[in-house]
């Protein structure tokens, strides 16, 4: 089945610690996305890829990096500089023609 | 910059009543319109998407028209059923960068 599959589920992090949370897609689309969500608010952009080896900040993207190098994977790190990292996060892919997004099931940060 | 506003939550519903979630948007330019269903824990599904002026979206009974002269995107569904419960987010495509901005969502709670 195609998709998009984030992995872990649930992770748990100390303060202090970066963490690498994994997005990868089998849909052979070119375009991938980070977002944060925030109970009762909206999704906000953190970064996003248009073709590997590049990529471009979205709107909060201080304290959070990314790389893109294959076409299948898009992995976010939230390191030490993000001042308040407890969220979930979604990763999502897009074709270049269509400006439609699907979406991965989702990471639940937590710091503990 | 581009914005999207939903109605606040949440929409409380006895099963097979009739379904309305406001949606208005502020935009340059012409953008494509999407209505999002997150359930609980889970990533965000694609419920429908309309792409210019007057076009209906439609998808497992649920309709939204995209109306240029009202910016509005409301989602609509004639009988709603236990099942339906979950969050419904309005989102519109920035068409130059591919990139989505979301309304807040909208819970709805759908009793026996």
């Amino acid at each position: 089945d195609g998709g998009i599959t984030q992995s872990p589920k649930y992770l748990f992090r100390k303060e202090g610690q970066n963490v690498t949370l994994s997005c990868e897609q089998n849909l052979n689309h070119d375009a991938m996305y980070w977002y944060r969500q925030d109970p009762g608010q909206g999704l906000r952009l953190i970064y996003y890829s248009q073709i590997v080896n590049d990529f471009q900040k979205g709107d909060i993207a201080e304290g959070y990096s990314v790389s893109r190098e294959k076409k299948e994977s898009f992995p976010l790190t939230v390191t030490s500089a993000q001042k308040n990292p407890t969220a979930f996060y979604l990763c999502a892919s897009s074709t270049q023609i269509t400006d439609t997004q699907y979406f991965g099931p989702g990471t639940r940060l937590t710091v503990l | 910059g581009d914005s999207v506003t939903q109605m606040e939550g949440p929409v409380t519903l006895s099963e097979e009543a009739f379904l309305t979630i406001n949606c208005t948007y502020t935009a340059t330019g012409y953008p494509s319109l999407f209505w999002y269903v997150q359930y609980p824990g889970e990533g965000l599904q694609l419920l429908l998407k309309a792409t210019k002026a007057d076009d209906k979206g439609s998808n497992k009974g649920f309709e939204a028209t995209y109306r240029k002269e009202t910016t509005s995107f409301h989602l609509e569904k004639g009988s709603v059923q236990v099942s339906d419960s979950a969050v419904y987010f309005c989102a519109l495509s920035d068409r130059g960068f591919q990139k989505l901005v979301f309304g807040t969502g909208t819970r709805l709670l759908v009793s026996p």
